[in-house]
């Protein structure tokens, strides 16, 4: 079993609609956290990062964490064609806090 | 955010030579700086973790001896991969980070993408 479980999609949605994305994890280690953007044949970019139980807003993204369920969200409000791409989720715990176990990653196809 | 540049972004090389991947830190000092590898459609996968100034750290079933990591100073750290086979072609990222404490962020390279023939 890996230690993140994430579903690779394909998941799409069209223009205006909200994007709702997850993790689950074994390891009750995890401490920190992290969504990342990736776009084909990039790196990967960070999006929003959260160390504790509850909701994180950021613009049109929110991130969730109950870590009672080991379980992450990410929603991503008024989703826009350039948001097609690769979503990751990346968590770690200390002391290796930049040591990231990521998800498998979910495509997003926003369509206009 | 800070960045951090790899080099190249791209490699064809033959079967039997040796790949050398940069990644630098412009505009911090990295003292961590970790290799991952990503085959297509598939996720990040930890290589390993490399400490300037000592030996990387290498993850279950990675080669040392195929992958060599130096971090010789704290902007820079390589990766080699010495006698490459087909099945080493593969997008290679690397990240750093700037501190240990909670508030640590990785930073990535934009990748290498290696074709060996």
């Amino acid at each position: 079993q890996k230690e993140v479980e994430q579903d690779p999609g394909p998941l799409s949605v069209p223009e205006g609609a909200i994007v709702s994305l997850n993790c689950t994890y074994s390891n009750s280690a995890f401490q920190y956290f992290m969504w990342y953007r990736q776009y084909s044949r990039k790196g990967p970019e960070l999006l929003m990062y959260t160390y504790s139980s509850g909701n994180k807003e950021d613009g049109r993204f929110t991130a969730q964490v109950d870590k009672s369920s080991k379980y992450i969200s990410l929603f991503i409000r008024d989703s826009q064609p350039s948001d097609s791409a690769t979503y990751l989720c990346a968590m770690s715990f200390p002391p290796s806090w930049g040591k990231l176990q990521f998800g498998a990653g979910t495509q997003v196809v926003v369509t206009p | 955010g800070a960045v951090v540049s790899q080099h190249p972004s791209w490699v064809i090389c033959k079967s039997g030579t040796s790949v050398k991947i940069e990644c630098r830190s412009l505009d911090f000092q990295a003292t961590t700086m970790f290799w991952y590898r990503q085959f297509p459609k598939q996720s990040l996968m930890l290589m390993a973790t490399s400490n300037e100034g000592s030996k990387a750290t290498y993850e279950q079933g990675v080669e040392k001896d195929k992958f060599l990591i130096n971090h010789a100073s704290l902007t820079l750290s390589t990766l080699t991969v010495t006698s490459a086979h087909p099945e080493d072609s593969s997008f290679y990222i690397c990240s750093a980070t700037n501190q240990g404490g909670p508030n640590t962020e990785a930073f990535f390279g934009q990748g290498t993408r290696l074709t060996v023939v």
